[in-house]
């Protein structure tokens, strides 16, 4: 069974570059035809997809955040890796690695416990 | 981006009643409608998937319903481990989107 970690600082300043890891465990990333997803989910509010990415590197990244975002994989190390920058306090959020085995890329019944990170001074 | 719109926002009820939530998409996502319950401090866990397939381990008193734009979570007889939020999910185009929520309440 496919588990799931993120790691990474839970306090991030304005402007800078927020940056958190997934470690995949019980599998492998280069395995099957999984796609790798971030989803964000501010305090009290809703869940929003970030991006995802596949073993190949493919990439595909919600508009909204598009200019700001980098998911990236690591095949040697079973992790993939996401990165955004210019942070402001409105990316403050729990932030969720997550990925699909049972069907589509966005079907999400394997998810990390949640990150949370807080973009402050 | 498609929006999916949820009713109610929150709801108050009893253990054993029989509960629906709604979700309505801004556009016809042909049955590609995802079903989340999540907890407090917890990541979503999965119950529905393609409207009405129940992913495995949960407990036949969830169903799915729906088409085109409107879509409904059903719990046939509401459990104490039940009272969490509801997310739907639409997956027919890029990026997925969510409904905003619904809390299901201990009345």
């Amino acid at each position: 069974q496919v588990q799931l970690q993120e790691s990474g600082p839970g306090l991030v300043k304005p402007s800078q570059t927020l940056s958190l890891t997934c470690t995949v465990s019980g599998g492998s990333i280069s395995g099957g035809t999984y796609y790798w997803s971030w989803i964000r989910q501010p305090a009290g509010k809703g869940l929003e997809c970030i991006g995802r990415i596949n073993a190949s590197g493919r990439t595909n990244y919600n508009p909204s955040l598009k200019s700001r975002v980098t998911i990236s994989v690591d095949t040697s190390k079973n992790q993939f890796s996401l990165k955004l920058t210019s942070v402001t306090a409105a990316d403050t959020a729990v932030y969720y690695c997550a990925t699909g085995e049972i069907g589509g890329p966005d079907d999400f019944d394997i998810w990390g416990q949640g990150a949370k990170v807080t973009v402050s001074s | 981006d498609i929006q999916m719109t949820q009713s109610p926002s929150s709801l108050s009820a009893s253990v054993g009643d029989r509960v629906t939530i709604t979700c309505r998409a801004s556009q016809n996502i042909r049955r590609y409608l995802n079903w989340f319950q999540q907890k407090p401090g917890k990541a979503p866990n999965f119950l529905i998937y393609a409207t009405s397939s129940l992913q495995r381990g949960v407990p036949s008193r969830f169903s799915g319903s729906g088409s085109g734009t409107e879509y409904t979570l059903t719990i046939s007889s509401l459990q104490p481990e039940d009272f969490a939020t509801y997310y739907c999910q639409q997956t027919y185009s890029d990026p997925p989107t969510f409904g905003q929520g619904t809390k299901v309440e201990i009345k």
